[in-house]
């Protein structure tokens, strides 16, 4: 079956830049979107097709991806972005969502 | 504003039935697929189910597949999940979340609707 790896979970000082990665073979090839979600509340994405924000979502974040890693990276990292963050693609008409990274602020 | 607003969940007995509404509103809803997505508790998210616009295209997460059926109704701007034969695993809450195609991103979400399978 189709997976996702994502690392259980990152560590960030507060005003550095976390990088949260999401890894298959070849899901380069993939779009690949991202979501946030905090505690309590429905997820939101942050991250559409790779690289592209939503209205509202600031600038600090941003995606990449290619060859066997997707990353979202969140610059100036606050405490407000604390959360737990999911990749999510495509596959055979089936969506396989990462198994999630919980991001701290330190 | 574009809301959506799940409704139907609540505690079942294995072996048991519920269906799961979504009603939609600030947006034009046979434009647009829709999708069900559920998390267990404390863990992370899995997709359910995928619609198209017109409601004749449709998608199952393996473990579901012969047992929830997901149906619209355009007039009515109201999104189902018919759940037959449920387990134990399927405790959940129960999001229906907005495609931004039919292979899209999910955008936005509703609140959600617990599930909980339980004798």
């Amino acid at each position: 079956s189709y997976e996702l790896t994502q690392p259980l979970s990152v560590s960030v000082a507060l005003g550095q830049t976390a990088r949260i990665t999401c890894g298959r073979i070849n899901i380069g090839y993939k779009n690949v979107h991202w979501y946030q979600q905090k505690p309590g509340q429905a997820p939101v994405v942050v991250i559409y097709r790779d690289r592209y924000r939503p209205s509202g979502i600031p600038e600090r974040f941003s995606g990449s991806n290619s060859g066997n890693t997707a990353t979202l990276t969140i610059s100036w990292a606050q405490a407000g972005d604390e959360a737990d963050y999911y990749c999510q693609v495509w596959d055979s008409s089936t969506v396989v969502f990462g198994g999630g990274t919980k991001l701290t602020v330190l | 504003e574009v809301q959506l607003v799940e409704s139907g969940g609540g505690l079942v007995q294995p072996g048991g039935s519920l269906r799961l509404s979504c009603t939609v509103s600030g947006f034009t809803f046979s434009n647009y697929a829709m999708n069900w997505v559920r998390q267990a508790p404390g863990k992370g998210l899995e997709w359910v189910s995928v619609i198209s616009g017109s409601g004749n295209i449709t998608y199952y997460e393996e473990s579901v597949k012969g047992r929830f059926s997901i149906s619209r109704d355009n007039s009515k701007n109201t999104l189902h999940l018919q759940m037959n034969g449920l387990r134990a695993d399927d405790t959940a809450v129960y999001y229906c979340a907005m495609g931004s195609s039919l292979f899209g991103y999910f955008d936005p979400w509703g609140q959600g609707t617990l599930v909980t399978v339980s004798s």
